[in-house]
């Protein structure tokens, strides 16, 4: 079946560092990609997607290409700040084209940044 | 601002005990799910529901069922409680169309003792 692999934290960072969260998926057809976070506390909200090959969504100064050759969709970010510290969870759907499915996550990443 | 409420943050509930936990959406979301979340596994799907009183099983709905009796309102119900099922449930809500855009509440934490 459908799934997403990210790579396994907790990731701890200096204010201003530069972040990478890998993240790659399988999945049959074309997927849409996501990327979730949770700030301590609360509930998981959409961060950035992408639909298709190529696409590179961002939000917040994160960024993610869709790579369809390698099947990843890394989340980057230039400069970190201690307000980043959260959850980040990347997943993954099929539009109805492709058989509708409900999100698929990948397991977290726990990101601290220290000041 | 779409709302997802939960009905409880925190739960203390006994072994064998029935458990309610209710949500509400506020954006006429035809789309409610449930996940479970744990850490070291991410987010799980128990159940999931395209309209009112329909359902569908996820990943793991043994030890649970749920309710839709009114498109704005989804419940997760356990009918016995187990000590395996304290968890972070995270109830979300979407439009009818699988866009993957899931708004969230802000999660019900359950320990069973």
């Amino acid at each position: 079946g459908d799934s997403v692999t990210q790579m396994e934290g907790p990731v701890t960072l200096s204010e201003e560092a530069f972040l990478t969260i890998n993240c790659t998926y399988t999945a049959t057809g074309y997927p849409s990609l996501f990327w979730y976070v949770q700030y301590p506390g609360e509930g998981l909200q959409l961060l950035l997607k992408a639909t298709k090959a190529d696409d590179k969504g961002s939000n917040k100064g994160f960024e993610a290409t869709y790579r369809k050759e390698t099947t990843s969709f890394h989340l980057e970010k230039g400069s970190v700040q201690v307000s980043d510290s959260a959850v980040y969870f990347c997943a993954l759907t099929k539009p109805a084209s492709s058989g509708n499915t409900p999100l698929v996550f990948g397991k977290g990443t726990r990101l601290s940044v220290i000041a | 601002d779409v709302k997802v409420t939960q009905s409880s943050r925190y739960l203390v509930k006994r072994t064998g005990e029935k458990v309610f936990l209710e949500c509400v959406q506020d954006m006429d979301h035809e789309n409610m799910f449930w996940y479970r979340q744990d850490p070291g596994l991410g987010l799980r799907l128990i159940y999931f529901s395209y309209d009112v009183k329909m359902k569908e099983k996820g990943d793991i709905p043994e030890g649970y069922s749920v309710s839709r009796e009114k498109k704005e309102r989804f419940s997760l119900i356990l009918e016995s409680a187990s000590t395996n099922q304290t968890s972070m449930y995270l109830c979300a809500s979407s439009f009818r169309h699988h866009t993957g855009e899931l708004f969230f509440g802000e999660g019900s934490r359950l320990t069973v003792l």
